[in-house]
């Protein structure tokens, strides 16, 4: 099977601007979650989405949002971006729920 | 608070010693435990989960609720065990269903 893959793999934006990132999860698999990971905060949990819908949420203010489509895959936005949004994004599917999660590479994010 | 601490950034043990990579969490509930691994260059994958009690590339560990742990350990360190190590904890938290990661512990061996 292939794994999940997420694209882009890096970007670079400035304050103020807006991003979107993509992930496609295993195939069957319904359930993708994503993370923030930054060296001080560590691996935060973002949101889940399940079937096009979210699911589970986060500590994570309204600028992050997402959205899933019918075949699973998922994408994430960032509205506004600060430079404190500089991180790397992964997201991981599952069959279901937030059980044995499957990560992706990730997408590096600098916000210049 | 739901927390998990992993108290060691660092953990640098001898080829052929024991291992134990500490977690602690705190949750009012039954969580559920995970040991997550990221080799070099490689993605971050599931080492292993509590409820499978079962033991992988070696490694072990045991969910005490009295003490809140859940330690990971390995009885004989291999030079390929040199990796990042997350605990994590899922469960309800304010209705929804979260997961909480700790802060990692790079574990190296020496040769």
């Amino acid at each position: 099977k292939a794994g999940v893959t997420q694209t882009p793999r890096y970007l670079i934006k400035t304050r103020g601007q807006q991003v979107t990132l993509s992930c496609s999860p295993i195939s069957g698999h319904r359930s993708v979650s994503w993370y923030q990971q930054t060296p001080g905060q560590g691996l935060q949990f973002l949101f889940e989405y399940f079937s096009e819908t979210q699911r589970n949420k986060g500590n994570f203010p309204g600028r992050f949002s997402g959205r899933q489509f019918s075949n699973s895959r998922s994408e994430m936005n960032v509205s506004t971006l600060e430079l404190g949004d500089s991180a790397l994004y992964l997201c991981a599917s599952t069959y279901r729920g937030l059980n044995e999660q499957f990560f992706g590479p990730g997408t590096r994010l600098t916000v210049l | 608070a739901q927390r998990v601490t992993q108290p060691e950034k660092l953990l640098s043990v001898f080829k052929g010693a024991p291992v134990e990579l500490k977690c602690n969490y705190s949750y009012s509930g039954s969580p559920e435990l995970f040991w997550y691994v990221q080799y070099s260059r490689q993605r971050l994958q599931l080492l292993l989960r509590h409820i499978s009690r079962e033991s992988i590339k070696g490694f072990t560990a045991d969910l005490n609720k009295g003490e809140t742990s859940f330690h990971l350990k390995k009885p004989f360190a291999q030079e390929e065990d040199s990796a990042m190590y997350y605990c994590a904890l899922s469960g309800q938290m304010n209705r929804d269903d979260k997961i909480i990661f700790g802060k990692g512990t790079r574990l190296h061996i020496l040769p």
